[in-house]
């Protein structure tokens, strides 16, 4: 069964860093597709950033330039991180795993979510 | 990029059908997902590539595609179906493949 487990939320100020981990258990990170999605308080989903099996990264416009996805494989560990964090990058963030079929692809397991505030 | 267009809120009466509708810019989109959200809780996947049941989500879950709108639709309503519905798509038009998310429909149980 796979399990994954966000960590690394918190309270920060703007103009700061934070990194989010994402420890993955019951199957291998480096071949499958993860994003990290995120939800304001309230507010919906947003995909955020991607990281393909093949090593490949994509990011919304709201975040690109400002956050990069990484992982490593030998802790099968997805990492996000996130600089000059903003007011509106406040968000609970989750990682989730895709499975693709017919040529599309869908978030199957998600982690519970790690909240990250910022504010002065 | 898909943009995908949800109503805000759904509310039905128990033992009613609940439709809710995912429109917009999915033309030429392979499929359709869907997911529940509870409160407190990390959004499931309910249907999948259109009209495929995830484990364990009951046949009174089903969804549509017409022209320009895909709908979920929710036979017999029970208390237990009050959550926020999200459709996705897979956007292939942009430089790198990535999910779309609709804005969510807040599902209420008179």
């Amino acid at each position: 069964e796979a399990q994954l487990v966000e960590s690394g939320g918190g309270l920060i100020q703007p103009g700061q860093s934070l990194r989010l981990s994402c420890e993955v258990s019951g199957f291998i990170i480096s071949d499958n597709y993860m994003s990290w999605v995120r939800q304001a308080p309230g507010k919906g989903l947003e995909w955020v950033s991607i990281l393909y099996s093949g090593g490949t990264t994509f990011y919304a416009d709201s975040v690109r330039g400002r956050f990069a996805v990484s992982r490593d494989n030998s802790k099968n560990t997805l990492y996000l991180q996130m600089e000059n964090l903003k007011v509106e990058d406040t968000a609970t963030y989750y990682c989730a795993s895709h499975y693709c079929t017919g040529g599309s692809c869908y978030l199957d397991d998600w982690g519970q979510g790690t909240l990250v505030s910022v504010s002065s | 990029s898909h943009v995908l267009t949800q109503p805000p809120s759904v509310s039905v009466a128990p033992g009613q059908t609940a439709r809710i509708s995912c429109g917009g810019d999915i033309i030429g989109s392979p499929s359709v997902h869907w997911y529940r959200q509870r409160p407190g809780q990390a959004p499931v996947v309910v249907i999948s590539s259109y009209n495929d049941r995830a484990s364990g989500i009951p046949e009174r879950f089903s969804a549509s595609y017409s022209g320009n709108t895909a709908t979920l639709t929710i036979s017999g309503v029970e208390a237990g179906d009050e959550a926020d519905y999200y459709c996705q798509v897979w956007n292939t038009r942009g430089a790198v493949d990535h999910p779309v998310f609709g804005g969510g429909t807040k599902l209420t149980v008179l």
